[in-house]
């Protein structure tokens, strides 16, 4: 059981350089998320997708894109990376609205 | 906005500790309630959750209460093993647009020792 599956799991990044955080899920799910979560603190919703061809921002949305061509992709993509992205991102799924999220295993990312 | 405090870490007890690790809310409204835990190498996986007041969610020998007349959710075991050393998250869900977003705690790291 894949589950949820985030590549890289670490990467260090010079500032302005971009790159693409990717996450699939294999569970057919409709609903994905994006978190980040920086040290000692909880994890802050970037961006969501209710269904493929649907994204909306969350609460910490600037500086990222998403895309969902697919039901089993959402990459996130940071377009001129900044120290302040420095982070841990998540990658979430769940079923529908109000079942379950299944999380991936997270990417450090660290801006230099 | 709705938020999550978690007690601070890191926890240290040895096995067979009774845990306790306390965590409280601010909303409007009544969210559902969780507890996730993160073990070392993987993701965030869902431990036990709570719809409604006075509701208790249970997994794997933990246990946490839906108190509304606190706004607390505290988490229990009694009795700990090393394989429960983690990190642990509250949570709360609240409506953003079409989904429901999860509000986290700040986490916990717990330790058990042998």
């Amino acid at each position: 059981n894949a589950g949820v599956t985030q590549t890289p799991k670490f990467r260090i990044l010079k500032i302005g350089q971009s790159m693409t955080l990717q996450c699939t899920q294999d569970m057919n799910h409709n609903y994905m998320y994006w978190y980040r979560q920086d040290p000692g603190m909880g994890l802050k919703l970037i961006y969501y997708s209710v269904g493929a061809g649907i994204t909306d921002k969350g609460e910490v949305p600037n500086g990222y894109n998403v895309s969902r061509s697919t039901t089993e992709d959402f990459p996130l993509r940071l377009e001129l990376a900044a120290p302040s992205q420095t982070s841990v991102y998540f990658c979430a799924s769940s079923r529908d609205r109000d079942t379950e999220a299944f999380f991936g295993q997270g990417t450090r990312l660290t801006v230099v | 906005g709705n938020s999550v405090t978690q007690m601070e870490g890191p926890v240290t007890l040895s096995e067979e500790a009774f845990l306790t690790i306390n965590c409280t809310y601010t909303a409007t409204g009544y969210p559902s309630l969780f507890w996730y835990v993160q073990y070392p190498g993987e993701g965030l996986q869902l431990l036990l959750k709570a719809t409604k007041a006075d509701d208790k969610g249970s997994n794997k020998g933990f246990e946490a209460t839906y108190r509304k007349e606190t706004t607390s959710f505290h988490l229990e075991k009694g009795s700990v093993q090393v394989s429960d050393s983690a990190v642990y998250f509250c949570a709360l869900s609240e409506p953003e647009g079409g989904a429901q977003k999860l509000v986290f705690g700040q986490g916990t790291r717990l330790t058990i020792n042998p």
